[in-house]
């Protein structure tokens, strides 16, 4: 069965520094996996997908994510944060039948 | 991207009592809409599949004659809780897709049951 594992439950940055959100995945084949963002009260919005083309997938907002298959890795990362960046991010691997399967998520705190 | 509306954002209701929710897609034919729920500051659990014009399919757990799902139209697909009880309160998600393509989620809906 497909799971991804977010190593992080919280990731504190100040603005203008470095993001890096972290996860592993597991799956018997070649994955799907996304990144989703989740601002307070309000949906799911997707912010990359890898569906097996370029290994370095770039997303909205600045953000991108680099698939390693040796480290079964999908590590989601931005140059420099916003305060905007402030939400939890969910990292999500596409199981049989399109169904998602999400990660425990990481929320990410960006400091003045 | 494409939009998915849900309705009502939030519901109060009384314990025994049915609340329904609706997840549309806006701007799309949405083949196979998802429900998910999510407790706070957790993250989120499918709880049923649904494809137009068929039965929903049911997550192991997922007691369906609670839950009910209808996939009535390839805009609109309804979430029936029935005979709520407080551990019923949860944020109810749907996403919607065409075919095999990307899921677009809805922006949720807080439900309390008192």
């Amino acid at each position: 069965a497909q799971s991804v594992t977010q190593l992080d439950s919280h990731v504190s940055v100040s603005e203008g520094t470095p993001v890096l959100l972290r996860c592993n995945y597991s799956s018997s084949y070649s994955p799907s996996l996304f990144w989703y963002v989740q601002h307070p009260n309000k949906g799911l919005q997707l912010l990359l997908k890898y569906t097996s083309a370029a290994t370095l997938v770039k997303g909205i907002n600045g953000f991108e994510a680099e698939f390693k298959k040796s480290e079964t890795s999908f590590h989601l990362t931005k140059p420099s944060a916003h305060m905007s960046d402030a939400a939890e991010y969910f990292c999500v691997v596409m199981g049989g039948f399109q169904k998602l399967v999400f990660g425990t998520g990481t929320r990410l705190l960006v400091s003045p | 991207g494409a939009v998915v509306s849900q309705h009502p954002s939030r519901v109060i209701c009384k314990s025994g009592t049915s609340v329904k929710i609706e997840c549309r897609s806006l701007d799309f034919q949405a083949t196979t809409m998802f429900w998910y729920r999510q407790f706070p500051k957790q993250s989120l659990m499918l709880m049923a599949t649904s494809n137009e014009g068929s039965k929903a399919t049911y997550e192991q757990g997922v007691e369906k004659d609670k839950f009910l799902i209808n996939h009535a139209s390839l805009t609109l697909s309804t979430l029936t809780v029935t005979s709520a009880h407080p551990e019923d309160s949860s944020f109810y998600i749907c996403s919607a897709a065409w075919g095999q393509e990307t899921q677009y989620f809805g922006p949720g809906t807080r439900l309390l049951v008192l």
